[in-house]
């Protein structure tokens, strides 16, 4: 068992670029989060996926921000036109069905 | 909606002694309840968790027991050791929506000195 794997670990980018980060869940699990991060806060649901379906997308998630789970494996976050308020970490979870979420390492983005 | 009150931190305690850290929730129905755990540089880790009222959840001397009555899911260790300085997440599952992603509190920091 690999666990969750996302890249990159760490993303700096200069404001209005776009980037692209990678989840890689464990094999088995048809449940995949994205969650986000900042400093001294708990994480914040941003949407999941079971399978290759997005079922649920948080306010948090701007018209900025696309995911996609193409063939209900990997998982890609897209943010357009960074801003620097989306400095944060990004986290990946995956999970089978509804039971524990096992988290990713995260991606941590810094926009300046 | 759905949300969770947690014990605010820094905690600070000598090694061996005893910890709690508290935390309730809100919520209609019957979230299941996680404590996940980051050690300094790390990932989320799952502690513990309780999946229906009543449970006890434990995981490395830590135990934590689901209280319907007090939607509450507090925290307990009887002998902290420097390791576990930590910061440390009580999480409901939502019952909204895709009743399954995280509602997470803002953290409480344990630290254990020698």
């Amino acid at each position: 068992d690999t666990g969750v794997s996302q890249d990159p670990r760490h993303k700096i980018t200069k404001r209005g670029q776009n980037v692209t980060f990678r989840c890689d869940p464990i094999s088995e699990h048809n449940r995949l989060y994205w969650y986000r991060q900042t400093l001294g806060q708990g994480p914040e649901f941003l949407t999941y996926f079971q399978n290759e379906a997005q079922l649920e997308k948080s306010r948090l998630l701007s018209d900025r921000f696309s995911a996609e789970r193409p063939k209900g494996s990997f998982s890609t976050l897209e943010i357009q036109r960074t801003e620097q308020g989306d400095s944060a970490m990004y986290l990946c979870a995956s999970s089978l069905q509804a039971y524990e979420q096992y988290f990713g390492p995260g991606t941590r983005l810094t926009v300046t | 909606g759905d949300s969770v009150t947690q014990m605010e931190g820094p905690v600070t305690l000598s090694e061996e002694a005893f910890l709690t850290i508290n935390c309730t929730y809100t919520a209609t129905g019957y979230p299941s309840l996680f404590w996940y755990v980051q050690y300094p540089g790390e990932g989320l880790q799952l502690l513990l968790k309780a999946t229906k009222a009543d449970d006890k959840g434990s995981n490395k001397g830590f135990e934590a027991t689901y209280r319907k009555e007090t939607t509450s899911f507090h925290l307990e260790k009887g002998s902290v050791q420097v390791s576990d300085s930590a910061v440390y997440f009580c999480a409901p599952t939502s019952l909204g929506g895709s009743q399954g992603n995280l509602i997470f509190g803002k953290g409480t920091k344990l630290s254990v000195k020698p």
